[in-house]
């Protein structure tokens, strides 16, 4: 069974631009969350997509944005990126349900805001 | 507040002796906890995670951890430690009905020969 794969592996964006990372879970796995890890602030909740809605949200501003299609694919967006936007996105995909389900982490899209 | 704590930022030990990782959570519900490992340009990988039951838990590459309620710790061990341990260790809080994790900051494992 494949496992979670993340695209692209590493990007290089300018302050102000927007950007699209994405993410395909496990198959069969319809919860797909979203993670920022940044040596300030370490691993930080972005949001959960569970059957393509938005299922939790951290504690971001509105610029960080996600969505998850109906083959469970999830994209998150952010737009007029700042320097501090720099970080390791890791998305998580688990088979979802009414309860916890073990999560399988990706390898992570390294973003760089220059 | 839900939180997790580990309050070792960086840990050397010898190939061969035995390590402890140090986990602390607050967590207002019945906690779901978890120790990831991440090697340098990785992912997360699990390494084992405890639920209920049996508060000694196993987990993958001779790692295990043991669960005390009464001290809001979740520690983890391994009795002798591989220089291919070298890497970043994550203790994580989650429950209820949603996938999301509190990590801790991580602390970073190194092994001398």
């Amino acid at each position: 069974k494949a496992g979670v794969t993340q695209t692209p592996r590493y990007l290089i964006k300018t302050r102000g631009q927007q950007v699209t990372l994405s993410c395909s879970p496990i198959s069969g796995h319809r919860s797909v969350s979203w993670y920022q890890q940044t040596p300030g602030q370490g691993l930080q909740f972005l949001f959960e997509y569970f059957s393509e809605t938005q299922r939790n949200k951290g504690n971001f501003p509105g610029r960080f944005s996600g969505r998850q299609f109906s083959n469970s694919r999830s994209e998150m967006n952010v737009s007029t990126l700042e320097l501090g936007d720099s970080a390791l996105y890791l998305c998580a995909s688990s088979s979802g349900g009414s309860s916890y389900n073990e999560q399988f982490f990706g390898p992570g899209t390294r973003l760089t805001v220059l | 507040a839900q939180s997790v704590t580990q309050p070792d930022i960086h840990i050397t030990v010898s190939e061969g002796a035995s390590l402890e990782l140090r986990c602390n959570y607050s967590y207002g519900a019945t906690p779901y906890l978890f120790w990831y490992v991440q090697s340098p340009g990785q992912g997360l990988q699990l390494l084992l995670k405890y639920f209920s039951g049996d508060t000694l838990v196993q987990g993958i590459k001779g790692f295990e951890a043991e669960f005390k309620r009464s001290q809001s710790s979740f520690n983890l061990r391994k009795p002798s430690v591989h220089w291919s341990d070298a890497a970043e260790y994550f203790c994580a809080v989650g429950g209820g009905a949603t996938n999301k994790l509190i990590f801790g900051t991580g602390t970073l494992l190194a092994v001398q020969p």
